[in-house]
Parts: structure tokens; C-alpha cells; sequence
């Protein structure tokens, strides 16, 4: 157990609709990741978040947006969802200070199913 | 930008068979190496890492060490397990100072008793 919970475990919805992902990082850690693993673009670094600022961009469509709240959790909106946005969601924490050295602890991810 | 180039499996082994996935990366600077691995059903564990050229990482019998000379991070285990059933994943950080990870497309390797 990494100490990071993600909510739901599985999510199916239909498209064009809007879901809402959630990730609690580990307790005293200040940085969320947010990456997408999918059959054919592997796994992806989306955003990142650092005390409740973005730190962070990479491969993250403008339908798909995140934040971080004051209680360091962090919540992944995908809206007008597509078939293509079927994936396992994995956010991750590390500690304090976050420096690329730094371990990132994964959380056991969140299995969207778009219909 | 930052890339990683792993073989891809899928690779097959009896038990106490020796172990190598190769992993070779892309970068500037100087990257943090990292190997993590994913049980089914399961999220990504960090398995070792290496923050400098010439470093050793090592974990339940596995290890890698960061050649800058080769920009190699290979994962060797002299002796697998059922157990080590798994998908292992090479990734780098350090792109411009950034802590995102850079990750190759994995290996899935199953051992057989």
C-alpha cells in the first residue's frame, strides 16, 4: 500500500459525458501527478500539481482539466468524454521539496470505460 | 524532448533463470533513472532508481546501474520467481529540471515454475 487513494476503482460512463476523478496523495506530501496509461500511448504524465498550484503540463487534452484543494487532495474533471479517453487514470505524491530525484508512490489507479 | 527505449516482451523464463530487460535513454542533463514495476490489477511500485551516473540501484535481488557512457539503465535478477511475474516500466525524470516521469512502453515477463 503506497498511502495514495484514488476513487472510483472502475468508472463507465457514456460519451460525451463528464466524469470527476479523485486522488488523496500521501499524508505530508505536497506534489500530485496525474498520468494516463492506455494500449496505445503507454503511460503519459498529464499535469501536475504543488500546493494547490500547477507546476506542471504535459500530454493533457483542453477537455480534461485538474486541481488541488487546500487539503492537498486533487480531482481530474474529463469532460465530453470519447472512446479514445479509455485508459487507467493513475495519480501519484511525493514528498516535500519535490525534486526530480524524488520517488513518486502510485495510487492503484482509476479504470475509465467510455461506451 | 526526454525518451526511453525498453525491449518489449513479452519475455518468458523458467524459474531461477537469469533476468536482463534492456532499457536505454534520450536525454540532457542529467536525468533520474528509475525502474518501476506493476502486478496485475495493481498500480505502479517503485522496484529501484539511480540519481547519478555510476550509481547502483538495487531491490529483492534486482539492480541497475546508470551508465551515462552507454545511456543504459538495463534491470538484472540472477535468479526470477514465479512471483516476479510482472510488468516492468523504465522511466527517467529530470527533463529541464521538471519531476514528471518519461516512461518506455514496458516489459511484460512471466516465469513458469
Amino acid at each position: 500500500d503506497s498511502g495514495v487513494t484514488q476513487t472510483p476503482k472502475h468508472l463507465i460512463t457514456a460519451t460525451g459525458q463528464r466524469v470527476t476523478l479523485r486522488c488523496s496523495p500521501r499524508s505530508g506530501d505536497l506534489s500530485v501527478y496525474w498520468y494516463q496509461q492506455s494500449l496505445d500511448q503507454g503511460l503519459q504524465f498529464l499535469i501536475q500539481y504543488y500546493n494547490g498550484e500547477e507546476r506542471a503540463k504535459g500530454n493533457i487534452l483542453e477537455r480534461f482539466s485538474a486541481q488541488q484543494f487546500p487539503d492537498l487532495h486533487s480531482e481530474l474533471n474529463l469532460s465530453s468524454l470519447e472512446l479514445g479517453d479509455s485508459a487507467l487514470y493513475f495519480c501519484a505524491s511525493s514528498p516535500p521539496g519535490s525534486r526530480w530525484t524524488d520517488t513518486q508512490y502510485f495510487g492503484p489507479g482509476t479504470r475509465l470505460t467510455v461506451l | 524532448g526526454n525518451s526511453v527505449t525498453q525491449m518489449e516482451g513479452p519475455v518468458t523464463l523458467s524459474e531461477e533463470a537469469f533476468l536482463t530487460i534492456n532499457c536505454t535513454y534520450t536525454a540532457t542533463g542529467y536525468p533520474s533513472l528509475f525502474w518501476y514495476v506493476q502486478y496485475p490489477g495493481e498500480g505502479l511500485q517503485l522496484l529501484l532508481k539511480a540519481t547519478k551516473a555510476d550509481d547502483k540501484g538495487s531491490n529483492k535481488g534486482f539492480e541497475a546501474t546508470y551508465r551515462k557512457e552507454t545511456t543504459s539503465f538495463h534491470l538484472e535478477k540472477g535468479s526470477v520467481q514465479v512471483s516476479d511475474s510482472a510488468v516492468y516500466f523504465c522511466a527517467l525524470s529530470g527533463e529541464s529540471g521538471s519531476e514528471k516521469l518519461v516512461f518506455g512502453k514496458g516489459t511484460k515477463l512471466t516465469v513458469n515454475p
